[in-house]
């Protein structure tokens, strides 16, 4: 597509619920990351893909957050057991290069997590 | 470890007029790049000007333009003739790294306000 797409944009989940955050990137792009934005915080990195592996998970809080990517194009960021501080705007980020900066990320328009 | 500091939660400029937008950072490495985007609230991470840390000729894109410091670690956004369209959450953000290592760190942000 012309643009790295999220789904859901808003998703209110209840305290305990799971919940899969889609990202769909650019046709193409070998490298795609997720980060978590606080309200009034920078996005804080989560994790990061280069093609179907995933090289860097570091920044997941917990193990309650899973990754996956398995045909190395769309992406699952899914939650389990959501707790309040969960709730957060998950940007999703495509690049051409592998891992290099050179040729710019494009992010999508993140989906806004409000666990209830 | 890298950080990436904006200490002005915030700042209001006429339209017309210029403001000048800090940042310092803080990182071992000799190469890496540093970045500003500009966030909407439609929540789109959008690239406003790449800095290259070996390169000393501060990067300029139309009424955009940085001041880089590398011994002192300073990163600033100068905005000329400021537009009321340039009203959004600004960010500073550093990179390093290649492959699995490779990751953008992000400030807090400011809020940038444009009067009519």
């Amino acid at each position: 597509g012309a643009g790295v797409s999220q789904s859901p944009r808003y998703k209110v989940a209840k305290r305990g619920q799971d919940v899969a955050l889609r990202c769909d990137p650019i046709s193409g792009h070998v490298s795609l990351f997720w980060y978590q934005q606080a309200l009034g915080q920078g996005p804080e990195f989560l994790t990061y893909f280069q093609n179907e592996a995933q090289l860097d998970k570091s920044g997941l809080p917990s193990d309650r957050f899973f990754a996956e990517r398995p045909e190395g194009s769309v992406s699952t960021l899914k939650i389990q057991r959501t707790q309040q501080e969960d709730s957060a705007v998950y940007l999703c980020a495509s690049s051409s290069a592998t891992g290099s900066v050179v040729y710019g990320y494009t992010f999508g328009s993140g989906t806004r997590l409000t666990v209830v | 470890a890298q950080t990436v500091t904006q200490s002005q939660p915030e700042m209001s400029v006429q339209e017309a007029e210029t403001v000048t937008l800090s940042c310092t950072y803080d990182t071992s490495e000799n190469n890496y790049y540093l970045f500003w985007y500009k966030q909407p609230p439609s929540r789109q991470m959008i690239l406003v000007i790449r800095q290259e840390a070996y390169k000393q000729q501060n990067a300029t894109e139309n009424r955009f333009s940085v001041n880089f410091q590398k011994a002192a670690k300073s990163f600033s956004l100068k905005i000329s003739d400021s537009q009321l369209g340039d009203t959004a959450m600004y960010f500073c953000a550093l990179y390093r790294g290649t492959g699995a290592n490779s990751k953008l760190t992000f400030g807090k942000g400011i809020t940038l306000s444009v009067r009519p």
